[in-house]
């Protein structure tokens, strides 16, 4: 338990489909991160919010769409996505965003199947 | 362009043996951390190096941080099948963007009893 809590741990959908992934931290900190993890990649930081204002979007599709409501909520809603999204989505917190990073602590991931 | 390297990426071994993973950079960290990831699980903190040549320790496990801050190395002695996972090392840099951290591709460690 890391007290990073996602829903759902699986999720299969269609490409025209629409759903969301959520992220409820209960540590206590006021950033909230989305990653991406697949197989041949490294994790790829997604979007990153502070304070719940987002701070950094790395020139992720449109079809992933962000919502941070309050420091201990973070949801990532899909839309139309691709065979290719199909990966690990990480939720993560920390205290605080500073330069020179943070210390983070992931949720367990949500498995993505875009079919 | 990998801005993290770690190496070796694949590693099976017996139980009883020691190793050791690299993960090496041209660029300087101001922090490095090391990550286990179980299959199907989120990557978990095992620990943070911020001072160039420092060394932890966390039972079997020993992380050290190159005095130039590029670089780092985690050894496990007497390695036991609960060790297995993928190890990921992570940077952050100086001035990096908000909390941003740089993830290696990782190495995956197999313990064979």
């Amino acid at each position: 338990e890391t007290g990073v809590t996602q829903t759902p741990r699986h999720l299969v959908m269609g490409m025209t489909n629409k759903k969301s992934l959520k992220c409820e931290q209960h540590l206590g900190h006021n950033a909230m991160y989305w990653y991406k993890q697949s197989a041949k990649k490294p994790l790829e930081l997604m979007f990153v919010y502070s304070l719940e204002e987002r701070v950094e979007n790395n020139s992720v599709p449109s079809r992933f769409s962000p919502e941070c409501p309050n420091s201990s909520h973070l949801f990532l809603h899909l839309h139309t996505l691709q065979p290719e999204d199909s990966a690990l989505y990480l939720c993560a917190s920390s205290q605080g965003v500073r330069p020179g990073g943070n210390t983070i602590y992931f949720g367990e991931g949500s498995w993505l199947t875009v079919v | 362009t990998q801005l993290l390297e770690q190496s070796p990426q694949f590693l099976s071994i017996q139980e009883g043996e020691n190793l050791t993973v690299y993960c090496n950079s041209s660029s300087v960290f101001s922090s490095l951390q090391w990550y286990r990831q179980e299959p199907g699980e989120g990557p978990v903190l095992l620990v943070t190096v911020v001072t160039g040549g420092e060394v932890k320790k966390l039972k079997r496990l020993t992380f050290q941080f190159g005095d130039a801050r590029k670089d780092s190395s985690l050894h496990i002695t007497a390695a036991q099948p609960g060790d297995t996972g993928l190890y990921l090392c992570a940077g952050g840099g100086r001035g990096s963007t908000l909390g941003r951290l740089y993830f290696g591709r990782g190495t995956q460690l197999t313990v064979w009893p």
